[in-house]
Order: C-alpha cells, then structure tokens, then sequence
C-alpha cells in the first residue's frame, strides 16, 4: 500500500508568516491528493482537493502544489485561526490513507 | 444543506460488536460513494472503510479487515458500520464522510470506547 508521509510532524509560527507543510506519496498518485483543516474539538474539513484546488469558502491564503509523490501545502500569511492540525489524503483508490498530520500553532 | 448524523456509538466491552449508522440528508445519497473514518484520542485520521455509491464495491483498512462490514441502504439514505470482537485499540471517534474529491462532508462524529 501507498504510505503519506506529511513534514513537519509540528510547526509555530507567528502571524504573517508563510508556512509551508510538505506530504510526500510513496508511489505515484497523480493529483489525486487532498488536504484538511481539522481545529481543535472540531471535525476536519476539506481545504484542497485535487492537489490544488480550493474548496469553495476557503480562504485565498491557503494554496495546494504537486503532483505524482510530492505536495504542498501552503499559507501566504498565518492567521490566529488556522491554528489545526493539517492532513493530507490520497484518494486515487483505496486504501485512502492519511499522512500523520502537521500540528500548527501560533507563537 | 448535507447533513450526516452518526448514531450506535458508547462503551463496550472487548470481544462485543458494535453497529454504527450514519442518516444522510441534503443530496443524492445513492450518488456518492461513502467512507468510515476514525480517530482514536489524541491521534490522527484513519480511514476504515468504503463502499461504492450502489453498494456493490467495499474496501477496508489492513487494520480492521475481517472484524468489519459496511453497508447501505439507499431507500433509507443510511451507512452502516460493524464491528464484531472488538479491541482497547477500535476506542475512537467514528466520522462517515462523503467521497467524491476526497472527503467534503463529514458527520459529527460518535464516540465508541471499549474498555473493560
């Protein structure tokens, strides 16, 4: 089976940053690749689709790059309210793994 | 609006079963494939299970293969979930979740925690 493997597994960062969070396929799974937002006590929600596509609602700071085995994922300027744990996903065919998550916080 | 609403979840003991059900609303259930996802406490996501959009096609995680069945019902816009000879390791939130680029519904979640 196809592993996720996201970096880093956590990251601070201060208000106004980029932040860039990285996931990495095992095998080749075109741009089959999704990421969500999951806040804490909250259920997670779908950001990016399609490796780069926004999810309607989705703030513009937030964009998706990649293709085959590796991904971005990344914010143009962290605000206070994108402190979560990010996850990608495969979605070519099952199994839909998730990669580790990335916990980000705010400094 | 799409509305999930996961029901069937508590404490159990190892070695019981469990039935979870997931009642969808607001779109073409029969449509769209469906996926069980769960997070145990504290940890990440998992994916569990699938099952194709007319029922015929699942899928399950190496994890849970042969201790779990998926199932739906069309005419009741229902997922089901099984779970039979439970583990301290299935305690966890349990998420259905709508596939169609990825998942872009997700239900509340239901809490199941084995434990003796």
């Amino acid at each position: 089976d196809i592993q996720m493997t996201q970096s880093p597994s956590s990251l601070s960062a201060s208000a106004g940053d980029r932040v860039t969070i990285t996931c990495r396929a095992s095998q080749d799974i075109g741009n089959y690749l999704a990421w969500y937002q999951q806040k804490p006590g909250k259920v997670p929600e779908l950001l990016i689709f399609a490796a780069s596509t926004l999810q309607t609602g989705v703030p513009s700071r937030f964009s998706g790059s990649g293709s085959g085995t590796d991904f971005t994922l990344t914010i143009a300027s962290l605000q206070p309210e994108d402190v979560a744990t990010y996850y990608c996903q495969k979605y070519d065919s099952a199994p839909y793994t998730f990669g580790q998550g990335t916990k980000l916080e705010i400094k | 609006e799409v509305h999930l609403l996961e029901s069937g979840g508590g404490v159990l003991q190892p070695g019981e079963s469990l039935r979870l059900s997931c009642v969808a609303s607001g779109f073409a259930f029969s449509n769209y494939a469906m996926s069980w996802v769960r997070q145990a406490p504290g940890k990440g996501l998992e994916w569990v299970a699938h099952i194709s959009s007319g029922g015929g096609s699942t899928y399950y995680a190496d994890s849970v293969k042969g201790r779990v069945s998926i199932s739906r019902n069309n005419f009741g816009d229902t997922l089901n979930f099984e779970i039979y000879s439970l583990r301290a390791e299935d305690t966890a939130t349990y998420y259905c979740a709508v596939f169609s680029v990825g998942f872009d519904h997700w239900g509340q979640g239901i809490p199941v925690i084995v434990s003796s």
